[in-house]
């Protein structure tokens, strides 16, 4: 049963324009969000969260957005750039002392 | 480097030999997650642990995998006659407290082939 579903596993777009990663989730105790980002043969690293609290959290080019009826979560991406081409892996948890859910990823390629 | 240290960072077992990985967190961090990653999958969590608990092994298969975060040293996560199917990238990542959004930083992972 997974919890974090990001159902997009790719996704090119070209350089200069936004890209948006989807991220959808089932379990209505997630308290909180969180995006990283991956490159091959490395460890994920953080990129951005969100609180359930919150509907949108920006940092730079980055943007998440949460949807908590939907239970649907975005990643804006804007203007994207080649060194983004990466694996985003969505994440949640619970409040409490409990581990990251994470979603299978979505590789997005930019484009020159 | 004050980030999250694995090693080995590749490592080659035959079938039926055990693999140990270690794991040693950020500087003050108590809180310890593994991970495994399976070829075109994502994150699958395996073991939570606070220094010397336990917190929840649910992820963690029943037989052939243990781990341990003692009070010194690094946490370990041993796989005893491992086998083909346990050939994957294993993450480990550590956090200063294990609720809200407190981040868990990732190590660079230990790519375990089993030949």
């Amino acid at each position: 049963d997974q919890q974090v579903k990001q159902n997009s596993p790719s996704l090119s777009v070209q350089e200069g324009r936004i890209s948006i990663l989807n991220c959808d989730y089932t379990n209505s105790m997630f308290d909180y969000f969180l995006w990283y980002k991956k490159y091959p043969a490395e460890g994920p690293t953080f990129l951005i969260s969100i609180s359930s609290i919150k509907d949108k959290n920006e940092d730079g080019r980055f943007t998440v957005f949460l949807n908590k009826s939907a239970k649907h979560l975005s990643l804006h991406i804007v203007p994207s750039q080649p060194g983004d081409s990466a694996v985003y892996f969505c994440a949640a948890r619970p409040s409490g002392n409990t581990p990251l859910v994470f979603g299978k990823g979505t590789r997005l390629s930019v484009i020159a | 480097n004050a980030g999250v240290m694995q090693n080995p960072r590749h490592l080659v077992r035959r079938r039926g030999q055990e693999a140990r990985l270690r794991c040693s967190p950020m500087k003050g961090h108590s809180h310890v997650y593994w991970y495994r990653q399976l070829p075109e999958e994502g994150l699958k969590f395996m073991v939570y642990l606070q220094k010397e608990n336990i917190i929840d092994e649910s992820g963690m298969p029943k037989e052939r995998f243990s781990a341990e975060f003692p009070k010194e040293g690094p946490s370990i996560l041993r796989i005893q006659q491992v086998v083909r199917g346990d050939s994957a990238a294993y993450f480990c990542a550590s956090s200063l407290s294990g609720t809200g959004d407190s981040r868990a930083f990732f190590g660079q992972g230990t790519r375990l082939t089993v030949v």
